[in-house]
């Protein structure tokens, strides 16, 4: 049973520069959500996507938007990084919406920004 | 921003001995709930207590929820090395299906 991956492992962009993060769901899970961990810092909830749409969205700048595909994988893309995008993004996965639910979370793609 | 903070921030113990994490949070809550993460990874699901549940019990963890002072503690009782990690706490800030978390502690479990 596979968990919830990610890729790339790791990325480094300049500023100015688009980039995309990808994200597959564990099996069975319908449900994305995306999250940014700056370091020292706790994780904070960019957007959530379900039956291919946002749901949810925390406070994050539009540079920052997503998709989520059929197959229930999703994208993250931030364009004109800013060093202050640099950190770790981490993708959840769970089942539904609408209810208290415990969210899976794949090991996460580190993004520097020079 | 944060809703929940952490308590201690850092904490270093011996193992076998008890390890208390404390988290304290702002708004009404549906459920808590903590994670662990090893070395700036992935965060690994630990426990959820509902905020009609008091105190809940998985294994060497034993997790306490007090609405009233909004706040939960994560006791891990008879640490081990391999416990060392940080922790976090998150809520679902009243009913929205996004997690909010706190800094973290970072545990440390020494041999």
């Amino acid at each position: 049973d596979a968990g919830v991956t990610q890729s790339p492992t790791h990325l480094i962009k300049t500023r100015g520069q688009q980039v995309t993060l990808r994200c597959s769901p564990k099996s069975g899970h319908d449900t994305v959500s995306w999250y940014q961990q700056a370091l020292g810092q706790g994780p904070q909830f960019i957007f959530q996507y379900y039956e291919e749409e946002e749901r949810q969205r925390g406070n994050f700048p539009d540079r920052f938007s997503g998709h989520q595909f059929p197959n229930y994988s999703s994208e993250l893309n931030v364009n004109a990084l800013l060093l202050g995008d640099s950190a770790l993004y981490l993708c959840a996965s769970s089942l539904g919406v609408g209810r208290i639910r415990e969210q899976f979370f794949g090991p996460g793609t580190r993004l520097t920004v020079l | 921003s944060q809703q929940g903070e952490e308590d201690p921030q850092a904490l270093s113990i011996q193992e076998g001995e008890n390890a208390t994490m404390n988290c304290s949070y702002k708004t009404s809550i549906n459920n808590l709930q903590w994670y662990r993460q090893n070395s700036g990874r992935g965060l690994v699901h630990l426990i959820l207590i509902r905020s009609n549940e008091r105190e809940k019990h998985s294994g060497r963890l034993r997790v306490t929820l007090d609405t009233s002072k909004k706040s939960s503690s994560l006791l891990i009782t008879a640490s081990r090395a391999a416990d060392t990690a940080s922790y976090f706490c998150a809520t679902d800030g009243g009913g929205s299906e996004k997690l909010v978390f706190g800094k973290g502690t970072k545990l440390t479990v020494n041999p």
